[in-house]
């Protein structure tokens, strides 16, 4: 069982409001990153870190930011949601190396925008 | 750019039958293959995978082996049970670093 951690689960806000999706591994992962995941279940890279203060944009553009201040933490924020944000997101870290390619998913955090 | 095909379900098959889920990718150089699972209200988790041409994944009676020929790694399995309704991944990375390429996902769905 992995050892990453999301939260909130579920969450319904209105238009406009700033949110924080929490994600938190304690398995010393250098390596997290958030996937999007649509209706129809595709993922979609949205933000990548491969370790502390650093993080990239991954292949579908987004208006959220993410940070790495600390290795286990890699919290995502919407500034100001919108109803076009309501998605799943899947928080995901992997150790350090070549190859490999085994990422450790939370269970995901539904938004759903007003 | 990397891509990953897989058939696109649902897929709604009876207990006991047999499995099969296409996949085929599109890469430079020679990636590694994977194939996840993700269980209804529950993130992906990883099923098996392979790393170079001919190898063979196999975990909780899945099978599927690289085809570099190909450029497949279906995924098998040839008794189902209800437990394996799920959505089923496949994915590729390349050797340095490990961003997944993922597929559209197969909903698999085993009716008793």
């Amino acid at each position: 069982e992995a050892d990453i951690y999301q939260t909130p689960r579920y969450l319904v806000i209105g238009t406009g409001k700033k949110i924080t999706l929490e994600c938190s591994q304690t398995m010393g992962h250098d390596k997290m990153y958030w996937y999007q995941q649509d209706p129809g279940m595709e993922l979609h890279l949205i933000h990548y870190s491969y370790g502390v203060n650093s993080t990239e944009k991954g292949d579908l553009s987004s208006e959220s930011t993410v940070s790495r201040i600390r290795t286990e933490h890699f919290p995502l924020t919407l500034e100001s949601a919108r109803p076009s944000h309501t998605s799943q997101y899947l928080c995901a870290s992997s150790p350090r190396g070549l190859g490999g390619g085994e990422l450790f998913f939370g269970e995901g955090s539904r938004l759903t925008v007003l | 750019g990397n891509s990953v095909t897989q058939m696109e379900g649902p897929v709604t098959l009876s207990e006991e039958a047999f499995l099969t889920i296409n996949c085929t990718y599109t890469a430079t150089g020679y990636p590694s293959l994977f194939w996840y699972v993700q269980y209804p209200g529950e993130g992906l988790q990883l099923l098996l995978k392979a790393t170079k041409a001919d190898d063979k994944g196999s975990n909780k009676g899945f099978e599927a082996t690289y085809r570099k020929e190909t450029t497949s790694f279906h995924l098998e399995k040839g008794s189902v049970q209800v437990s394996d309704s799920a959505v089923y991944f496949c994915a590729l990375s390349k050797a340095a670093g490990n961003k997944l390429t993922f597929g559209g996902g197969t909903r698999v769905l085993v009716k008793p």
